[in-house]
């Protein structure tokens, strides 16, 4: 069963700092990976989406990598701000079950 | 093109009552998809719709639960007898085809006092 964990749990950073917030995933079976950002009592938006064939995404401020064979994601941001502040999920396409499974996602706070 | 638009957008309910939420998919998206969030938990896949077809419900509690998504409308996430234990945030999302990006709403938050 694919289970996704994202480490940590709650990011709090001064901003202008680099950050990178981790994805894991149990089973390398998957045809995209996903992130999110989720602002408070909102809904999602897709950042970025890197196909099973790719190794990275980037836009803007954010790169995302993916590392298949080992079962992680790593999303990079650049020179943080205070409008970054959110939670980012982190959602894998899983193959076995044609579903997309999501992390619990990590509480990103950037203060000025 | 407008994104995916659900309503309504927060909903209260007391126990025993049905619960209807709607879904409208994005322009030419025939694949809708409904997850639930439960407070301080990643959301969770509970069903996967094409139009008139129920293509996977394994995530959906047995009873007093359905969805539907009608050859003309909204699709449609039915909840009967609510229970307090329902209260979470309901997203639906759209896509073209089943392994393409997934566009979500906005969710629509219930309340069950």
């Amino acid at each position: 069963k694919q289970e996704v964990t994202q480490i940590p749990a709650a990011l709090s950073v001064p901003e202008g700092e680099n950050l990178v917030l981790n994805c894991s995933f149990t089973d390398s079976a998957i045809y995209n990976l996903q992130w999110f950002r989720q602002d408070p009592g909102k809904g999602l938006t897709s950042l970025l989406l890197i196909q099973s064939s790719q190794r990275e995404q980037t836009s803007g401020r954010l790169n995302a990598s993916l590392d298949k064979s080992s079962g992680r994601s790593t999303l990079y941001i650049a020179a943080s701000q205070p409008g970054d502040s959110a939670t980012y999920l982190c959602a894998v396409g899983d193959l076995r079950t044609d579903k997309l499974i999501f992390g619990t996602g990590t509480r990103l706070q950037v203060f000025p | 093109n407008a994104g995916v638009m659900q309503n309504p957008r927060h909903l209260v309910r007391r126990r025993g009552q049905e619960a209807r939420l709607r879904c409208s998919p994005m322009k030419g998206h025939s694949h809708v998809y409904w997850y639930r969030q439960l407070p301080e938990e990643g959301l969770k896949f509970m069903v996967y719709l094409q139009k008139e077809n129920i293509i996977d419900e394994s995530g959906m509690p047995k009873e007093r639960f359905s969805a539907e998504f009608p050859k003309e409308g909204p699709s449609i996430l039915r909840i009967q007898q609510v229970v307090r234990g329902d209260s979470a945030a309901y997203f639906c999302a759209s896509s073209p085809q089943n392994t393409d990006t997934q566009y979500f709403g906005p969710g629509t938050r219930l309340t069950v006092l």
